[in-house]
């Protein structure tokens, strides 16, 4: 999973708690991404980051919040989850100068009750 | 809209024929294209890419052909094994974007 590691792996959380996912990459890329997968849906971008505390929003950002003090971690946040989060959630990471060639890591799975 | 469940379009092949597996892409503009394979329960994992300025590129066992004319993407997988059972994906980018779209995939099943 080219140098990237995800935690929790699995997670079961009750409507209205904060979540917080990690990724923690070992590779020193400057891009890291994080997504989400459903069925009937490809992986859709939740938030990106492109260096140390720079980050933007994705096309389904909204109840997601992304923080990033480090390369190697970037972390998810859903503030209050809801049922429609119940997802795998993926993190991404791409190197400079290769920006598009990105490589995942093994996921998140989160049920929302 | 979503579908409720995962139906995937399904390949099935006899071990150690080939595989071919579509993808459409709808921007004309769109550059640059990768072939991802996913497990069960595992997160996408690199097979092989490549840039509108070729029409074919060969890795070990695969093969991405590439047709800007229709939009089409193929990936070819030689003397299929049971290991290669996954779901294939296919993703674009360009046209000024930064940003990776993906397609939903198609599930690659081998039959022994």
């Amino acid at each position: 999973d080219a140098g990237i590691t995800q935690s929790p792996r699995h997670k079961v959380t009750e409507t209205g708690t904060p979540v917080t996912l990690r990724c923690h990459q070992t590779e020193n890329h400057r891009y890291m991404y994080w997504y989400r997968q459903d069925p009937g849906h490809g992986l859709r971008l939740i938030h990106y980051s492109y260096g140390v505390k720079d980050t933007d929003k994705g096309e389904v950002s909204d109840g997601y919040s992304v923080s990033r003090s480090k390369t190697e971690d970037f972390l998810l946040t859903l503030e209050s989850a809801t049922s429609s989060q119940t997802s795998v959630y993926f993190c991404a990471i791409s190197a400079q100068g290769e920006e598009e060639t990105q490589y995942f890591g093994p996921g998140t799975r989160l049920l929302v009750l | 809209g979503e579908s409720v469940g995962l139906h995937l379009p399904t390949l099935s092949v006899q071990e150690g024929d080939n595989s071919i597996i579509n993808c459409a892409y709808s921007n004309s503009a769109s550059d640059y294209f990768i072939w991802y394979k996913q497990e069960s329960g595992k997160g996408p994992q690199f097979i092989i890419d490549i840039r509108s300025n070729m029409d074919k590129r060969q890795g070990q066992r695969v093969t991405v052909l590439l047709n800007k004319t229709v939009k089409h993407l193929s990936l070819q997988i030689a003397a299929t094994q049971p290991g290669d059972s996954a779901v294939y994906f296919c993703a674009e980018i360009g046209g000024g974007g930064n940003k990776l779209t993906f397609g939903t995939g198609t599930q690659l099943k081998v039959e022994l």
